[in-house]
């Protein structure tokens, strides 16, 4: 699994407030994506970085921010909530992991977020 | 915007019998990539292909890819009801290894 926890695991809030979802890794991995996926969607890009300090927007970015200050760490926020971000979120690291190619995905357990 | 299409959208067939399913997509790319979800469940890399491949194998798993058609299939041979599962394709344009995943299959394997 690559090391990478997901928290919380599940999410119940109210519109508008904030919410942070953490991604955790404990490889060293320089890249790390937050996903979102929702039925007839399939999975979307919202943020990647590929370093600590160096992030940017993906495919569905708005309303979202993301930090890495740390290796290990990428933190995604929702600054106030809508019923629209209700979903589930994965994280995904990206790099070499003895043998695989470079390119490979490998995914978190998930965080399902419900806003009311 | 969404770079691959599965298709079918679903499938089922019964244990034993081979399933396969389609991806296109619509820009060149370096490689391509399939991955399972179970239900609840993270995704979990299957294989990659890179663009100046033609075909791979690993296990149960062939892979085609055909870029002048932008396409790809995946066939799994001999189903077990343990592959029931949704199966995405992904593809990689170069740039920081982003990846854009279609909206995938839903494979069901009756046992």
């Amino acid at each position: 699994d690559a090391g990478i926890t997901q928290s919380p695991r599940h999410k119940v809030t109210e519109t508008g407030t904030p919410v942070t979802l953490r991604c955790h890794q404990t490889e060293n991995h320089r890249y790390m994506y937050w996903y979102r996926q929702d039925p007839g969607h399939g999975l979307r890009l919202i943020h990647y970085s590929y370093g600590v300090k160096d992030t940017d927007k993906g495919e569905v970015s708005d309303g979202y921010s993301v930090s890495r200050s740390k290796t290990e760490d990428f933190l995604l926020t929702l600054e106030s909530a809508t019923s629209s971000q209700t979903s589930v979120y994965f994280c995904a690291i990206s790099e070499s992991v003895q043998g695989a190619d470079q390119e490979t995905q490998y995914f978190g357990p998930g965080t399902r977020l419900l806003v009311l | 915007s969404q770079q691959g299409e599965e298709d079918p959208q679903a499938l089922s067939i019964q244990e034993g019998e081979n399933a396969t399913m389609n991806c296109s997509y619509k820009t060149s790319i370096n490689n391509l990539q399939w991955y399972r979800q179970n239900s609840g469940r993270g995704l979990v890399h299957l294989i990659l292909i890179r663009s100046n491949e033609r075909e791979k194998h690993s296990g149960r798993l062939r892979v085609t890819l055909d870029t002048s058609k932008k396409s790809s299939s995946l066939l799994i041979t001999a189903s077990r009801a343990a592959d029931t599962a949704s199966y995405f394709c992904a593809t990689d344009e170069g740039s920081n290894y982003k990846l854009t995943f279609g909206k995938g299959t839903l494979l069901t394997v009756n046992p």
